[in-house]
């Protein structure tokens, strides 16, 4: 099974709140990721939380992260058409290799 | 522009055919990857290396080459592709292992 686990769609109305969820399983891992995959193009990084916060805020960005739990979300405040993309979860595993979720598609509606 | 470049971006061939994707990064990165990206699957990792002649096996490599002569450059080989091999196919380098690392574009590939 996954290492990283998310949802595979999500929709949501344009100017609405978006939430990402994903889980993952090793908790070594000193940073966490998100990454944004808008279509016919490459992941680019969104941003990422220490893994000793709780949560991190970047502008309409808000990261929240449960050690406990092995939680980690991404919220979009005020969605727009422009955040329709695949985002994508991704933890370090203890050999120090990258693991991604399967992604997230969100669509966003006008 | 610090970038990672990917060529072809789009590639369409027959099976047994060789082909080779080629990769090159300018930002002095010691380590390279590939990975390939199929829905539902998210991204697996065919091939990776931590230095010039350093090169290792992912998770899916089978089918698979690469190479490390130059530190710039990362190419896969598929030395007889089958149809199996289409997929969404991405390089990426960071500074060292377990950094962050910055993606190509993708290169869209199908095996007939």
């Amino acid at each position: 099974g996954e290492d990283v686990e998310q949802s595979l769609f999500l929709s949501v109305r344009e100017g609405d709140s978006s939430v990402i969820n994903c889980t993952y399983t090793d908790s070594s891992s000193t940073y966490l990721y998100w990454y944004k995959q808008e279509p016919g193009a490459g992941l680019q990084l969104l941003t990422y939380i220490f893994s000793n916060m709780d949560m991190k805020q970047d502008q309409r960005l808000t990261v929240l992260l449960n050690k406990k739990d092995k939680h980690l979300s991404l919220r979009i405040a005020d969605t727009q058409t422009g955040d329709s993309a695949i985002y994508f979860c991704a933890e370090i595993d203890n050999n120090n290799d990258m693991r991604f979720g399967a992604g997230t598609r969100l669509t966003v509606k006008p | 522009e610090a970038q990672v470049t990917q060529n072809p971006r789009y590639l369409i061939t027959v099976t047994g055919k060789k082909l080779t994707v080629t990769c090159s990064q300018n930002m002095n990165h010691e380590y390279m990857s590939w990975y390939r990206q199929d829905p539902g699957l998210g991204l697996r990792q065919i091939y990776y290396s931590m230095n010039v002649e350093v090169t290792d096996k992912g998770d899916v490599p089978e089918g698979y080459k690469v190479s490390r002569k130059e530190k710039r450059n990362f190419p896969l080989i598929l030395e007889s592709p089958s149809p199996n091999q289409t997929s969404l196919y991405f390089c990426a380098s960071s500074l060292y292992r377990g950094n962050i690392q910055y993606f190509g574009a993708g290169t869209r590939l199908s095996v007939l």
